[in-house]
C-alpha cells in the first residue's frame, strides 16, 4: 500500500525557515517523479514544485522560486521541501504527492499524503 | 488568477450528468496532457483523470475527460449524492515550467 507521510509542518514568523519532510513507502521511490502541492485555508490547488525521479531535474512556481527548494533522499525515500523566507501568503497546508511518471513535467498525482500545516505569522 | 479557467460551480439533480469546463492556452492545455482531481470535504485531492481521458485503476466510468484545443471536459454521469466535491484540472504550463492548477469548481447534487 502506497503511503506518503508529511511532517515538519508549525506556525512560523514573516521571514523565518521551515522544511518539509515526506516519508513514502509502498512503491519504488526511486523510479518516480514526486511533487508538493498546496492549498491555502478556503481557497483552490496550488502547484508548488516538483522533482524528477533521479532528482537531476527540479521545478518551481514562481511565487516560491529562490526561496523553497525542493529534494529527495531516494535511499530514504524521503521528499523535501526547504523553505526560507516565508510570507504570510505561504500558509496552507502543503500536500506531498507521488507522479505518475518519472519526469515530473506533467503532472499527474495519484497518490497524495495528508497534508502538513504551515501557518507564517508573526 | 490561475492559468486554468473553470467555472466556480455547476449543480445538477442526482442521476444526472454534469460537465466541468477548463479553459488554457496553446503553452498549457494545448499542447499537454490534462488530469482532473476530486477533492472531498477535508480530504487530500484523488486523482480521477490523467493523460485527457484515461482512469485510474478503481475510478468508475461514470467519470470521463476529453480535450479539444486548448480547453478540457470532466464529465460525470449518473449523479450520486457523494460526488459533491471541488473538481480541479491540472495540467503542465510549458512557458513557465510549472504545473499549473485550475481555480476549482464545487459540484453540488441537488
Amino acid at each position: 500500500e502506497v503511503q506518503l507521510l508529511e511532517s515538519g509542518g508549525a506556525l512560523v514568523q514573516p521571514g523565518g525557515s521551515l522544511r518539509l519532510s515526506c516519508a513514502a513507502s509502498g512503491f519504488t521511490f526511486s523510479s518516480y517523479a514526486m511533487g508538493w502541492v498546496r492549498q491555502a485555508p478556503g481557497k483552490g490547488l496550488e502547484w508548488v514544485s516538483a522533482i524528477s525521479n533521479s532528482g537531476g531535474s527540479t521545478y518551481y512556481a514562481d511565487s516560491v522560486k529562490g526561496r523553497f527548494t525542493i529534494s529527495r533522499d531516494n535511499s530514504k525515500t524521503t521528499l523535501y521541501l526547504q523553505m526560507i523566507g516565508l510570507k504570510a501568503e505561504d500558509t496552507a497546508v502543503y500536500y506531498c504527492a507521488k507522479d505518475l511518471g518519472f519526469r515530473g513535467t506533467v503532472p499527474d498525482f495519484d497518490y497524495w499524503g495528508q497534508g502538513t500545516l504551515v501557518t507564517v505569522s508573526s | 488568477q490561475s492559468v486554468l479557467t473553470q467555472p466556480p460551480s455547476v449543480s445538477a439533480a442526482p442521476g444526472q450528468k454534469v460537465t466541468i469546463s477548463c479553459s488554457g492556452s496553446s503553452s498549457n492545455i494545448g499542447n499537454n496532457y490534462v488530469s482532473w482531481y476530486q477533492q472531498l470535504p477535508g480530504t487530500a485531492p484523488k486523482l480521477l483523470i490523467y493523460e485527457n481521458n484515461k482512469r485510474p485503476s478503481g475510478i468508475p466510468d461514470r467519470f470521463s475527460g476529453s480535450k479539444s484545443g486548448t480547453s478540457a471536459t470532466l464529465g460525470i454521469t449518473a449523479l450520486q449524492t457523494g460526488d459533491e466535491a471541488d473538481y480541479y484540472c491540472g495540467t503542465w504550463d510549458s512557458s513557465l515550467s510549472a504545473g499549473v492548477f485550475g481555480g476549482g469548481t464545487k459540484l453540488t447534487v441537488l
